[in-house]
């Protein structure tokens, strides 16, 4: 079945450590995207990609890195930088918005990171 | 410039009551508008869009919304709740132009009671 694959669901992180979020899709789309959710405060977009080999930053940026090797994969880096990372993180594709933003954006399982 | 603003961060009824969750935008040109549902620890998944085609927009699960350009408006609806309902609700609406993401809502839960 097409869909988006997260892993790990569940991750621990000590302090000062970077971590890594795997985000892979065989829907075949071409824009990709990288969000964090916190109680309350709905989604707010970290990271997105039209196309392979660019992304752009989003609204929160700042302490996350992403790469866009190949088009089924976006990782997202969560780096020591990032001083409160607690939170649930979606991944989620789309074919590319290249005039308009109706296109359906689908959305994977979440990953859900902790600071201990 | 585009954004959507929910009604009601907690919207709680009882099972077979009708359920209403507000959403109304914001956009210089004609919307995008979509209706998001969440389950506990799981993704979103689409439940229905607008794309001017039709004002009434059926969804999955037995949801409608109505698109009202006059009241900026695409409030979320159902019949009869069930407890299957309980969820979190996201609106979203995108446009021609701009920075072609569309924009989410902070969200409304919705408790239904037995």
């Amino acid at each position: 079945d097409g869909g988006i694959t997260q892993s790990p669901k569940y991750l621990f992180r000590k302090e000062g450590q970077n971590v890594t979020l795997s985000c892979e899709q065989n829907l075949n789309h071409d824009a990709m995207y990288w969000y964090r959710q916190d109680p309350g405060q709905g989604l707010r977009l970290i990271y997105y990609s039209q196309i392979v080999n660019d992304f752009q930053k989003g609204d929160i940026a700042e302490g996350y890195s992403v790469s866009r090797e190949k088009k089924e994969s976006f990782p997202l880096t969560v780096t020591s930088a990032q001083k409160n990372p607690t939170a649930f993180y979606l991944c989620a594709s789309s074919i590319r918005q290249s005039q308009h933003s109706g296109n359906t954006i689908y959305f994977g399982e979440g990953s859900w990171l902790t600071v201990v | 410039a585009q954004s959507v603003t929910q009604l009601g961060s907690h919207v709680s009824v009882s099972e077979g009551a009708l359920v209403l969750l507000r959403c109304n935008y914001s956009s210089s040109v004609p919307p995008y508008l979509f209706w998001y549902v969440q389950y506990p620890n799981q993704g979103l998944q689409l439940l229905l869009k607008y794309t001017s085609a039709a004002t009434l927009v059926k969804g999955i699960n037995g949801f409608e919304a109505e698109f009202k350009k006059s009241e900026t408006s695409f409030h979320l609806t159902k019949p009869s709740a069930h407890m299957s309902d309980a969820a979190e609700y996201f609106c979203a609406v995108g446009a021609e132009g701009g920075s072609y993401i569309p924009t989410f809502g902070r969200g409304t839960s919705l408790i239904v009671h037995p």
